[in-house]
């Protein structure tokens, strides 16, 4: 969905350098998620985040891998010391506030570590 | 443990007919489904939801399906266009405390139109 804006769509990065992904959610979404989906896998969820909020990351690997959603600006994910096994496509997603509405997502960033 | 499932990794279907994709989930605490359809090297565009308190829900060419007790849906797409062709994604919602969705994802299948 071209509401939810993610940058870049491709990164490659060498082992030990750092990623960083940025999502701009679609307007009037107060709601932002991560997911990841390795090669021949379905989506994973990561983190949950609101403005200036961690409200939930029971999927996010407990080192290297963190995530903010600042007061002014986009989400950010970042991925310290990368290793092979994060090249994946990292995909953002938004929502409405509220129960049972559906998050956008979209088009996603393509890690590729080297 | 993978909580939803869909157990066919493909589906090849006619111009023209139905295509049933389905997808079985273990977790009772799921009360939201989507269907998801995803073009490769896109993000996923949503199709289509489902509340637990029903048993159906269409629009237009896609309708879903939902069976409470079996612990299955269902999406039906008919009549079936070439456009159609992609993956599609199943996913049931739970609900954070801070009012947003976890979705948990099968691992899709993929559907190829044929003319």
């Amino acid at each position: 969905n071209a509401g939810v804006m993610q940058n870049p769509r491709h990164l490659v990065r060498r082992r030990g350098q750092e990623a960083r992904l940025r999502c701009s959610p679609m307007k009037g979404h107060s709601h932002v998620y991560w997911y990841r989906q390795l090669p021949e896998e379905g989506l994973k969820f990561m983190v949950y985040l609101q403005k200036e909020n961690i409200i939930d990351e029971s999927g996010m690997p407990k080192e290297r891998f963190s995530a903010e959603f600042p007061k002014e600006g986009p989400s950010i994910l970042r991925i310290q010391q990368v290793v092979r096994g994060d090249s994946a496509a990292y995909f953002c997603a938004s929502s409405y506030r509220g129960p049972n509405t559906e998050a956008f997502f979209g088009q996603g960033t393509r890690l590729t570590v080297v | 443990d993978q909580q939803v499932k869909q157990n066919s990794p493909s589906l090849s279907v006619q111009e023209g007919r139905i295509s049933i994709l389905n997808c079985d989930y273990t977790n009772s605490m799921f009360d939201y489904f989507l269907w998801y359809k995803k073009y490769p090297a896109e993000g996923p565009t949503f199709l289509i939801s489902i509340s637990s308190i029903k048993d159906k829900n269409e629009d237009g060419r896609f309708t879903v399906f939902l069976n409470k007790s079996a612990k299955h849906l269902s999406l039906h797409i008919v009549p079936s266009q070439p456009g159609d062709s992609a993956v599609y994604f199943c996913a049931a919602s739970t609900i954070f405390t801070g009012g947003g969705n976890k979705l948990t994802f099968g691992t899709g299948t993929q559907l190829k139109v044929e003319l």
